[in-house]
């Protein structure tokens, strides 16, 4: 069965550092989405992407985070510099059709800033 | 303010017992969606639900979507320690598939 696959599937980094994560959707699904989850709450949107463009990245914060996926297939989401309340899980979903609403989730990075 | 209210937040049972959980919202939503999130791992789609009053099971799961389409309830039969977890509904609204996700109800089951 297809699966989104994310890494590293954990990172430890100090603040002020740059960090990357990667993400690559299920094959044939256009649509791509980056979360962040928090312990003990639930995942919120950073961006959505449609194919190669970014739908939207209202919550993203732009002073530090950027999301790419230049070739409309995986994604790399940054973060520069890191800071310590950017510790949580990062999440990449993927969607077949854009209004299906049905997203697939890969396993997430874990992400601990010290 | 959190659009999607679940609840309980937390629920421990034991084995072969029955349990519902809630998501609750003002407002409606075209689609609803549940997932299980096991510990360090990503959400996993169980039931999608669109048509208001619409009701699905998944062998011992039961998922109900409001008339109103504004809430759902999850409602699990001879609850089994695979089925710990945390369970998150989301909605959708708009066009473009953005989910809105409650804070989730972390469930337990005792064996």
């Amino acid at each position: 069965e297809a699966e989104v696959a994310q890494s590293p599937r954990y990172k430890i980094t100090e603040k002020s550092q740059a960090v990357a994560f990667w993400c690559d959707p299920i094959s044939g699904h256009a649509t791509l989405y980056w979360y962040r989850q928090i312990l003990g709450q639930g995942p919120e949107l950073l961006v959505q992407f449609q194919d190669e463009s970014v739908v939207d990245d209202s919550q993203l914060p732009k002073d530090r985070f950027s999301a790419e996926r230049l070739k409309g297939v995986d994604s790399t989401l940054k973060i520069q510099p890191a800071e310590l309340g950017d510790s949580a899980m990062y999440l990449c979903a993927s969607s077949p059709i854009r209004a299906t609403y049905e997203q697939y989730f890969g396993p997430g990075t874990r992400l601990t800033v010290t | 303010t959190q659009l999607l209210e679940q609840s309980p937040q937390f629920l421990s049972i034991q084995e072969g017992e029955n349990l519902t959980v809630y998501c609750n919202s003002s407002s409606v939503f075209s689609s609803l969606q549940w997932y299980r999130q096991e510990p360090g791992e990503g959400p996993v789609l169980l039931v999608t639900v669109v048509t208001g009053g619409e009701v699905k099971k998944l062998k011992r799961l039961t998922f109900q979507f409001g008339d109103a389409r504004k809430d759902s309830s999850l409602h699990i039969t001879a609850a089994q320690p695979g089925d710990t977890g945390l369970y998150l509904c989301a909605g959708a609204r708009g066009s473009q598939g953005n989910l809105i996700f409650g804070k989730g109800t972390k469930l337990s089951v005792k064996p």
